[in-house]
């Protein structure tokens, strides 16, 4: 199992591009979803989903907009970007909300 | 919604002593209570978690104690060992197509 990956590892973008950060899991998990990693922020959840065609929003959603369109991948997109989405972005799976969350190795983004 | 409190944001311990890390939340519906710690440059990675039907938990050097009336957990590492050093997270939810909402974290380091 590769478990959670994420693509691209690294990534940086001028204000206004978009871009889609790219999350996959082989574990056949219902529940995905998405956190931001900020210095003194921990870690804010952005989006998730309880299964395929199931989405909702976290904590800081504006900016983003995700989809699930099947069990194993979960895009985040960001459609305009801003120096405040410099950030590490962090995609997570799990049975449900109450079990272990398993996370992607992250991707760092910067935004100029 | 669910707020997570986490205290303190860094803790510097002796190498053999114990280190506690504590934790608030706001809804008391929330029934669900992981911590994670993430070592640097990594994604979190789930180390205890507890249920609200449960106080206390332990597993090795490690313990989690829920006190539901307060609504406060704490996470306790004893006999802390260099390889102890790193972020920790607690995060809570409801049920299990529920957010999970983290604390902002506790950098622990663990002196020679």
């Amino acid at each position: 199992n590769a478990g959670v990956t994420q693509t691209p590892k690294f990534q940086v973008l001028k204000t206004g591009q978009s871009m889609t950060l790219q999350c996959a899991q082989d574990m056949n998990h219902e529940y995905m979803s998405w956190y931001r990693q900020d210095p003194g922020m921990g870690l804010r959840l952005i989006h998730y989903s309880v299964g395929a065609g199931i989405t909702d929003q976290g904590e800081v959603p504006n900016g983003y907009n995700v989809s699930r369109s099947t069990t194993e991948d979960f895009p985040l997109r960001l459609l305009s970007a801003a120096p405040s989405q410099t950030s590490v972005y962090f995609c997570a799976s799990s049975y449900s909300a109450d079990y272990e969350q398993y996370f992607g190795p992250g991707t760092r983004l910067t935004v100029t | 919604g669910e707020n997570v409190e986490q205290h303190p944001s860094t803790l510097s311990v002796q190498e053999g002593d114990s280190a506690v890390i504590k934790c608030t939340y706001s809804d008391s519906a929330s029934n669900y209570f992981p911590w994670y710690k993430q070592e640097l440059g990594k994604g979190p990675q789930l180390i205890i978690d507890i249920r609200s039907n449960v106080g206390e938990k332990k597993d090795q050097r490690i313990a989690v104690t829920l006190n539901k009336t307060a609504k406060h957990f704490s996470l306790h590492i004893t006999e802390t060992q260099p390889e102890d050093s790193a972020v920790y997270f607690c995060a809570a939810s409801r049920d299990r197509d529920d957010k999970i909402i983290f604390g902002k974290g506790t950098r622990l380091h663990i002196l020679p």
